[in-house]
């Protein structure tokens, strides 16, 4: 079946970190970018980063840059997130998401939920 | 506030079109590929248009994307109850470097 699982999300206090997970199946992972997207508490979707096919390039939103870090591992068909230094705006619904042509989001995890409070 | 600007609502009655517009600048719209994105609350996003227009397999017809300038359309005709979610533009920009969104349009019917 072709399927992006999230996971990883959690309760973390400000200040701490988390990593997020997205486990691929069912086409070929190596041979495309992968993103992650945000949704806030009744706000819209927000980009977050992104990363080609071998990992050598990738792109932040301002808001992230120098606290996140975009991975992955395609030897096991995953995409990651490493959360650091979190802030309550970092809560959020997180996807990981596949891009194909045109920067067309085509393939979409379930989601897992970020939550920063203390 | 996004850089990609939509109405933050769009209603109309069963079997009625819609329209909503995504207003964008030269660095975005201008330059790059519109995708539209359905979105229901609780479920993950669904791609209903890429590269302006293009329908992805197992998207009606009912849903057509336009593109003019810096401005993208999509407009859903023959409206259905099932249709209520909110709906995102979304497309690359070179100033930024990034992706940008919408802030998104409830559509109600």
């Amino acid at each position: 079946e072709v399927q992006l699982v999230d996971s990883g999300g959690g309760l973390v206090q400000p200040g701490g970190s988390l990593r997020l997970s997205c486990a691929a199946s069912g086409f070929t992972f190596s041979s495309t970018w992968m993103t992650w997207v945000r949704q806030a508490p009744g706000k819209g979707l927000e980009w977050v980063a992104d990363i080609n096919e071998d990992g050598s390039e990738k792109h932040y939103v301002a808001s992230v840059k120098g606290r996140f870090t975009i991975s992955r591992d395609n030897s096991k068909k995953s995409l990651f997130l490493q959360m650091n230094s979190v802030r309550a705006e970092d809560t959020a619904i997180y996807y990981c998401a596949r891009i194909s042509y045109g920067d067309a989001l085509d393939m979409w995890g379930q989601g897992t939920v970020v939550s920063v409070s203390s | 506030q996004s850089v990609l600007t939509q109405p933050p609502s769009a209603s109309g009655t069963p079997g009625q079109r819609v329209t909503i517009s995504c207003f964008g600048s030269r660095s975005n719209i201008g330059k790059n590929s519109v995708c539209w994105y359905q979105h229901f609350p609780g479920a993950a996003p669904k791609l209903l248009i890429y590269s302006d227009f293009q329908r992805p397999s197992g998207v009606p017809d009912r849903f057509s994307g336009s593109k003019s300038g810096t401005t993208a359309s999509l407009a859903i005709s023959g409206l259905r109850a099932d249709d209520e979610a909110n709906y995102y533009c979304a497309t690359w920009d070179d100033s930024l470097s990034g992706l940008v969104f919408g802030a998104g349009t409830r559509v109600t019917v």
